[in-house]
């Protein structure tokens, strides 16, 4: 009964450093996203995916960078990583179609620290 | 402009009573859907409830109810008995241009609910 895995939990990086979360689902999902969760700022949009082989920027983009070359997996990078991405990183998926009209089922969230 | 407005940082209620979370959303878009979500002191977001903007009633799950207004763009979250366990981060989110397949949520800056007993 995984659902949504992510790995890995924790990392810190130092300031320029590159490294890779991986977001893995297994309940055959069509979408999937990477959100940032920073206090008093709610959850935002980093970039998403309509399926595999395709991505596309959500509300703040810069800085990373994703792919989705197999359906069950969606990866985020950050080429150099700067203090300003400290955050917690949640991945999540849904369905094309449901009767909750795509519910999102999140990870259990990635702290990444930058120093 | 804010797509989703949580005005309510923080919140105490005492156990067993009843406690309104507000939300409000700004769309003009005629097909929309609004969630909420709770998220413990473990971090796991957990979905709570859904409306859809065309939704005759107001959407119940157990003790979860949402209050949706639609002219006045609100969709309030309100818990029933509370419980110590309710005690956490909520969030109410929205997603937009339901007819064309987008499927990312926007997401409110959160209440936080603190139940006492």
């Amino acid at each position: 009964n995984a659902g949504v895995t992510q790995t890995p939990k924790f990392r810190v990086l130092k300031t320029g450093q590159s490294m890779t979360l991986l977001c893995a689902q297994d309940m055959n999902h069509e979408y999937m996203y990477w959100y940032r969760q920073d206090p008093g700022m709610g959850l935002r949009l980093i970039h998403y995916s309509v399926g595999e082989g395709t991505t596309a920027k959500g509300e703040v983009p810069d800085g990373y960078n994703v792919s989705r070359l197999k359906k069950q997996n969606f990866l985020l990078g950050l080429e150099s990583a700067a203090p300003s991405q400290t955050s917690v990183y949640f991945c999540a998926s849904s369905q094309i179609a449901g009767r909750r009209t795509g519910e999102l089922f999140f990870g259990e969230g990635s702290r990444l620290t930058v120093l | 402009a804010q797509k989703i407005t949580q005005t309510q940082p923080g919140m105490f209620v005492q156990e067993k009573e009843a406690v309104t979370l507000d939300c409000t959303y700004d769309t003009s878009d005629p097909s929309y859907g609004l969630f909420w979500y709770k998220q413990p002191s473990s971090g796991e977001m957990i979905f709570l409830i859904y409306q859809g903007s065309y939704d005759q009633q107001n959407a119940t799950e157990g003790r979860y109810s949402l209050n949706f207004q639609k002219a006045r763009k609100s969709a309030n979250l309100v818990i029933s008995a509370s419980q110590l366990g309710d005690s956490a981060m909520y969030f109410c989110a929205m997603r937009e241009g339901m007819d064309t397949g987008r499927r990312a949520l926007t997401f409110g800056s959160g209440t936080r609910l603190q139940v006492q007993p």
